[in-house]
This record gives structure tokens, C-alpha cells and sequence, in this order.
């Protein structure tokens, strides 16, 4: 499985539009690209998921260029309750069944 | 739809002690996963069962975790006897077990070992 590396922390203010970038320059063909958002003394919870381009859901969008080795998440106008550790887990279809792995996150601060 | 129950969600206990965490995956979720979080880091991967087998437990420190999932459906993990390196939040998730199925996560267990 691809390792992935993120910034470990951003600030933001409220309104603006984060953009959050993973690089992934070993992901494998079959591979999806899935974020993750983490508050304090929760699991982690599922924001978005895509393959190449670009996907977009009610929360955020995901940008992924042609060559995959890296993909940016996007979350418009954030809110404060937006601060939190955000995920980019790399991970597809192994023997036994789904596989990623998480890596150390990027936190984000959202200050008013 | 129920999410992915855990119980207890706090635990303390000292060194060398044994405990044991419970979860209940989403009902119908084949695939099951048990991950360690240390603060400040993020979730490691402990064992990945599929039904009642195990698919993964390459990062399980054998000599002292054990889990199982007698059923096919909830799971225990066991930590005898815990150290204080263990001190972490234990998270367990399920999937469908489809091919890019998302996982859900269940709160978690807060261990603290003094």
C-alpha cells in the first residue's frame, strides 16, 4: 500500500476555502484515494472518496490529476466547527479484502 | 441504521492487568477492524477480520493482544498483560466488505495504563 504524506497542520478563518494536499507517488493502479475527518473523541468519519479527476459531494471535493500521485481536498467557506485532524488514506482490493492505511493527518484550525 | 458499537469507552487499569474490548459492527458488515490510536498519531491498523477470519494481523503484538470474532458478527480484543505503552484509544470499524466500501467507526475505547 502507498504511504501518504500531508502537511501536519493549517490554519484557516472562517469562510475561507481549505485546500489540503496528499502526495502518494507509489498508489497503484487499482487504488482509490478516500479522506477521512477526525474530531476529538470520535472516530474517524468519511468524507470523501475518488479515483482520477475530480469528485464532489455536499461537504468537499476532490481534485486528483492524471497521474494520481497526489490529490487535494477541498472544503469551502469552513466553519469552525470544520477544525479537525483530516485523513488521506491510499488503499484498494487486497487478498482478504479492502486495505489502506491511515497516516498521521493534517490538522486543521479554524479561527473566527 | 445503527452505527458501530463499543464498549466500555473508557477503561483504566495498571500495569500488567488484563482487559477486554467489545464491539458490534453494523449489521450485515462482513469486513471488521480493530486499530490502535496513540495521541497524536493516526489509527494503526491491529487485525482486519473478514466474516470470522482473520485477513491481516501483521502489526497485532501476539504475545500480549488477541482478538476474535467467534460469530461473524462482534468482536473482542484483548490486551493481557497490558503495559503502559498501550495507554491509547482503541477503534474498532466495518465495512460491507465490497471493494471501496468506506468504513464507519465506532467512538472507540479510551485505555489508560497507570
Amino acid at each position: 500500500l502507498a504511504k501518504t504524506t500531508q502537511p501536519i497542520s493549517m490554519d484557516s478563518y472562517e469562510g475561507q476555502e481549505v485546500n489540503i494536499t496528499c502526495s502518494h507517488n507509489n498508489i497503484a493502479t487499482n487504488d482509490y484515494i478516500t479522506w477521512y475527518q477526525q474530531f476529538p473523541s470520535q472516530g474517524p468519519r468519511f468524507i470523501i472518496q475518488g479515483y482520477k479527476t475530480k469528485v464532489t459531494n455536499e461537504v468537499a471535493s476532490l481534485f486528483i490529476p492524471a497521474d494520481r500521485k497526489s490529490s487535494t481536498l477541498s472544503l469551502p467557506r469552513v466553519s469552525l466547527s470544520d477544525t479537525a485532524v483530516y485523513y488521506c488514506l491510499v488503499g484498494g482490493l487486497r487478498t482478504g479484502g479492502f486495505k489502506t492505511i491511515f497516516g498521521a493527518g493534517t490538522r486543521l484550525f479554524v479561527k473566527a | 441504521e445503527a452505527g458501530v458499537a463499543q464498549s466500555p469507552r473508557y477503561k483504566i487499569i495498571e500495569k500488567r492487568q488484563s482487559v477486554a474490548f467489545w464491539c458490534n459492527p453494523i449489521s450485515g458488515h462482513a469486513t471488521l477492524y480493530w486499530y490502535q490510536q496513540i495521541l497524536g498519531q493516526g489509527p494503526k491498523l491491529l487485525i482486519q477480520f473478514q466474516n470470522n477470519g482473520v485477513v491481516d494481523d501483521s502489526q497485532l503484538p501476539k504475545d500480549r493482544f488477541s482478538a476474535e470474532r467467534l460469530k461473524g458478527v462482534d468482536s473482542t480484543l484483548k490486551i493481557q498483560p497490558a503495559k503502559l505503552e498501550d495507554s491509547a484509544v482503541y477503534l474498532c470499524a466495518s465495512t460491507g466488505g465490497r471493494g471501496t466500501d468506506t468504513q464507519y467507526f465506532g467512538p472507540g475505547t479510551r485505555l489508560t495504563v497507570l
